[in-house]
């Protein structure tokens, strides 16, 4: 079993669309978690950080599930800019130890 | 700033042919991290470094090696490259105690 799952997609949605992107992570130890957006032929930036209380930021919502072991990233009234690979990234702290990314959710939003 | 520099930005080699992908970057982080990006596999690690001096193996280290040549370079070498290694491959780097990693522009590769 890969370390970091995602929903593959793609996922098609139109202009005010809510999408939600799930993503499950197998090490327990795991301690940090991230969203990053890569846009088409460029390198991945990140979104947000997940806290375990859950963040908001602006339209973005980020929550983490410990027990059940997943994050999740909540996109309100989505806007064409927002089409990109949505990736989720796990760390076991925030030190040294890499991150290690699921494959990644197309997001496609359409007029 | 100029925050992650990887060079070049794309190559082609032949089969067998070998060549080194560098990363430099000049935000003092600690840790740097050479991943490789391929349709339908994410984001996969190949080797990365704690610190100046040390490297550790990742997901994927088989046909690569690195050099960590001091606090701001991480490089790659690609001894007798492969058409299985035809990738994008990217340098990315982080603070011990910041959760954010920062990416070069990343470097295409193709093997033929």
């Amino acid at each position: 079993r890969k370390e970091v799952e995602q929903d593959p997609g793609p996922f098609n949605v139109p202009e005010g669309a809510t999408v939600a992107f799930n993503c499950t992570y197998s090490n327990s130890a795991s301690q940090s978690f991230f969203w990053y957006r890569q846009d088409c032929r460029k390198e991945p930036k990140l979104l947000m950080s997940v806290y375990s209380s859950g963040n908001e930021d602006g339209r973005f919502t980020a929550q983490l599930n410990r027990a059940s072991q997943y994050i999740s990233l909540l996109i309100r009234d989505s806007k064409l800019s927002d089409s990109a690979t949505y990736l989720c990234a796990v760390t076991r702290n925030s030190g040294n130890t890499p991150l290690v990314f699921g494959k990644g959710t197309r997001l496609s939003v359409i007029a | 700033n100029a925050g992650v520099t990887q060079t070049p930005k794309f190559q082609v080699l032949k089969t067998g042919q070998s060549m080194t992908l560098q990363c430099a970057q000049d935000m003092n982080h600690n840790s740097m991290y050479w991943y490789r990006q391929d349709p339908g596999m994410g984001l996969r690690l190949i080797y990365y470094s704690a610190s100046e001096g040390t490297t550790d193996k990742g997901e994927v280290p088989n046909g690569y090696n690195v050099s960590r040549l001091n606090k701001r370079e991480f490089s790659l070498r690609l001894e007798s490259a492969a058409p299985s290694q035809t990738s994008v491959y990217f340098c990315a780097s982080r603070r011990p105690d910041s959760t954010e990693a920062f990416f070069g522009q990343g470097t295409r590769l193709t093997v033929v």
